[in-house]
């Protein structure tokens, strides 16, 4: 069965600091990857995805993953952390049929940042 | 430009009553969903829906019930509402196709609490 694993609960990092959330992820064939982010109260927002290709992808307000198939993971990666990123992050399989996708995800990671 | 819009956002009622949750779309897609999530914010698709046709149906109690009126639109009702239901649901849409560059697009979530 599909599904996504995110070993942290809850993360907390200085600003200015470097951050990695972690995923690792169960599909039975190549699959296509997402994190998203919900900040307070918010709907969720796409940092980035993957399909195929390049196995670092960037993605929107400095964040980028790296897909590594050998270790099933999906990491999150941003080199400095700002205030503004606190929020829960959620890491996501796309599972497919011909109409279109289900998102699977893991049970997300908060992010906290401290001053 | 709202992108995915559902309303209300806000949604407070007594349990064994029945309720909607609105969900539009401006974005030109032929899929749209529903998921749930739960007070430990775990997401979990509820719903899929192409060009108006039930696609995805997970195991939800037969008290939920998806209506898509057109492509643009899909709402939520709920009979019988149980203090269980109550969770942020949220609507999203994307565009079909074997899901490649099938984007997620989410709607700002609404939050309902069952007394």
């Amino acid at each position: 069965a599909q599904s996504v694993t995110q070993p942290d609960i809850h993360i907390t990092v200085s600003e200015g600091a470097s951050l990695e959330l972690r995923c690792n992820y169960s599909y039975g064939a190549t699959p296509y990857l997402f994190w998203y982010v919900q900040s307070p109260g918010q709907g969720l927002q796409l940092l980035l995805k993957y399909f195929s290709g390049d196995t670092l992808v960037q993605g929107i307000k400095g964040f980028e993953a790296e897909f590594k198939r050998s270790q099933s993971s999906f990491n999150l990666r941003k080199p400095s952390v700002h205030w503004s990123d606190a929020a829960e992050y959620f890491c996501a399989v796309g599972s497919y049929n011909q109409a279109g996708t289900a998102l699977i995800f893991g049970k997300g990671t908060t992010l906290s940042v401290s001053s | 430009d709202t992108a995915v819009s559902q309303t209300p956002k806000y949604l407070v009622t007594q349990m064994g009553n029945d309720k909607s949750i609105k969900c539009e779309q401006n974005l030109g897609h032929d899929t749209m969903y529903w998921y749930k999530q739960d007070s430990k914010k775990f997401l979990k698709i509820m719903f899929s829906y192409n060009n108006k046709e039930l696609i995805i149906n997970e195991t939800v109690p037969n008290r939920f019930s998806p209506k898509s009126p057109d492509k643009a639109h899909l709402n939520l009702h709920i009979n019988s509402l149980e203090l269980g239901d109550s969770a942020v649901y949220f609507c999203a849409s994307s565009h079909a196709g074997g899901g490649r560059g099938n984007e997620q697009f989410f709607g700002p979530g609404t939050r309902l609490t069952v007394l």
